[in-house]
C-alpha cells in the first residue's frame, strides 16, 4: 500500500504561538509532498508543493514565512505555522507523490489546527 | 490558469440508485490524468477512480464509472447502486506535469452526495 499519516491529528494553541505539523510517508519514498488547507464545507486549497532536499514552491497568496516548509528527507515534510493567529484555524492536508505511471497523490489524514 | 467546475453543489440519490456527478476542466496540458476523490465525514481523502486522459476508454471500479470526454473536458462520475456508505463529499481533480514542469493536482468545488434509505 501507500500510507501517508500527519502527526498531530488536532492541535489548539494560542494566538503568537508556532505549531508544526508533521507528514511522513510510511512505505514508500515520496518525490514531492503537497501541503493542502481545507476551510469548513470548502475544496482542498494547494498552498505549496515540497521537494526533498530542495525549497519549497508556494501558490499565489500563501505566505512563505507564515508557512514554513521543510522536506529533509524523502519520507518526512513538515508545515511550521508560525506567530499563529486565529485566521489561521483550518484543516491542513498532506499528500505525497512516489512517481511512476499513475500520477497518483496519497493523503494523509489531516490535522485540525485551532487558534485560539 | 486551470479552471476544475462542478456544477452540482449537492445531489441526493436514493439507495440502490444511479446518479452522476458532472465535472468540467480547462486545461492546456496534452497529458494529464483525471481522478475523483471521496472525502467522507472523517475526513480522509479516498481515491474513487482514476482516467488516463490519452486513453479512449472510461474507466470503470466495480459500481463507479466514467465518462470521459475528453474534447469536451468533461469527467463525470457514475456510482451505480449507491450504498449509504457512498454519503460524501466528491472531488474531481485533474491533475500531471504542467508545460512549467511542475506536478500538481486542482481541486474543483466539490459536490456533497446524500444518500437516501
Amino acid at each position: 500500500g501507500a500510507v501517508v499519516s500527519q502527526h498531530p491529528s488536532w492541535v489548539i494553541c494560542k494566538s503568537g504561538t508556532s505549531v508544526k505539523i508533521e507528514c511522513r510517508s510510511l512505505d514508500f519514498q515520496a518525490t514531492t509532498m503537497f501541503w493542502y488547507r481545507q476551510f469548513p464545507k470548502q475544496s482542498l486549497m494547494l498552498m505549496a508543493t515540497s521537494n526533498e532536499g530542495s525549497k519549497a514552491t508556494y501558490e499565489q497568496g500563501v505566505e512563505k514565512d507564515k508557512f514554513l516548509i521543510n522536506h529533509a528527507s524523502l519520507t518526512l515534510s513538515t508545515l511550521t505555522v508560525t506567530s499563529a493567529h486565529p485566521e489561521d484555524s483550518s484543516f491542513y492536508i498532506c499528500s505525497s507523490y512516489k512517481g511512476g505511471s499513475t500520477n497518483e497523490q496519497f493523503f494523509g489524514p489531516g490535522t485540525r489546527l485551532t487558534v485560539l | 490558469a486551470q479552471t476544475v467546475t462542478q456544477s452540482q453543489p449537492e445531489m441526493s440519490v436514493q439507495e440502490a440508485e444511479t446518479v452522476t456527478l458532472s465535472c468540467t476542466y480547462d486545461t492546456s496540458e496534452s497529458d494529464y490524468y483525471l481522478f475523483w476523490y471521496k472525502q467522507p465525514p472523517s475526513r480522509q481523502m479516498i481515491l474513487v477512480i482514476r482516467q488516463e486522459a490519452y486513453k479512449q476508454q472510461n474507466a470503470t471500479e466495480n459500481r463507479f464509472s466514467v465518462n470521459f470526454q475528453k474534447a469536451a473536458k468533461s469527467f463525470s462520475l457514475k456510482i451505480s447502486d449507491s450504498q449509504l456508505g457512498d454519503a460524501a463529499m466528491y472531488f474531481c481533480a485533474p491533475g500531471g506535469f504542467t508545460t512549467s514542469g511542475t506536478y500538481k493536482y486542482i481541486f474543483g468545488t466539490g459536490t456533497r452526495l446524500k444518500v437516501l434509505a
